[in-house]
């Protein structure tokens, strides 16, 4: 399968500052790639689009302003959790689809942020 | 009704046997559905997706759908100790456009 990877693995912050978590397609060129977060024991969930050249697109209840979303090439995608809380300590991964007609997804390894 | 359901389990079965996970839908224009595998702290993995009625066979995965039932299984054979997991199901297409997740079974294969 295709190859996403996420940087970093895991990150911890204070809180009021903001983390950038990175997300490459290594093999492949994504011009849309999503971003989830998870918490223990729960399912994943659906936070924002990112899609190459146009601003991302957000899950109801998720603040854009909180979490900037930057899709620079075909290739990256970025999360910044900015002024980062203790209630944002998750499990946050990114996926892409190989290909634009593809419905696979396929998953980073994801990023385990906690927020101090 | 919740879009994707799936027991959460745990499904405890012995090693060697057939382990049998199950998902319904409720969205009958869903199209395409996959099966993730996901060890605890890690990010879910693809093993299966299928797009047509019927069963989907690869290596010791088989996965089935019947879209009229809107039901969706997997099936794994000979199961191992390393296959326990969270197997996620989740569906593509409709009227979201967006992959949409059960929230998993676990699954437990005993030595």
């Amino acid at each position: 399968g295709a190859v996403v990877s996420q940087h970093p693995s895991r990150v911890i912050c204070k809180s009021g500052t903001s983390v950038k978590i990175e997300c490459r397609s290594l093999d492949f060129q994504a011009t849309t790639m999503f971003w989830y977060r998870q918490f223990p024991k729960k399912s994943l969930m659906l936070m924002a689009t990112s899609n190459e050249g146009s601003k991302a697109t957000y899950e109801q209840g998720v603040e854009k302003d909180k979490f900037l979303i930057n899709h620079a090439s075909l290739t990256l995608s970025t999360l910044t959790v900015t002024s980062a809380h203790p209630e944002d300590s998750s499990f946050y991964i990114c996926s892409a689809p190989q290909g634009a007609q593809s419905y696979e997804q396929y998953f980073g390894p994801g990023t385990r942020l906690t927020v101090t | 009704q919740k879009e994707v359901e799936q027991n959460s389990g745990p499904l405890s079965v012995p090693e060697g046997a057939i382990a049998s996970l199950n998902c319904t839908y409720s969205d009958r224009v869903s199209q395409s559905f996959f099966w993730y595998r996901q060890y605890s702290g890690k990010s879910p993995e693809l093993i299966m997706s299928i797009y047509s009625n019927g069963d989907k066979e690869d290596g010791r995965f088989t996965a089935q759908l019947n879209k009229a039932s809107q039901y969706v299984s997997l099936l794994i054979r000979d199961s191992q100790p390393s296959d326990s997991a969270t197997y996620l199901c989740a569906l593509y297409g409709g009227a979201t456009n967006k992959l949409i997740f059960g929230t998993g079974t676990l699954l437990a294969v005993q030595p």
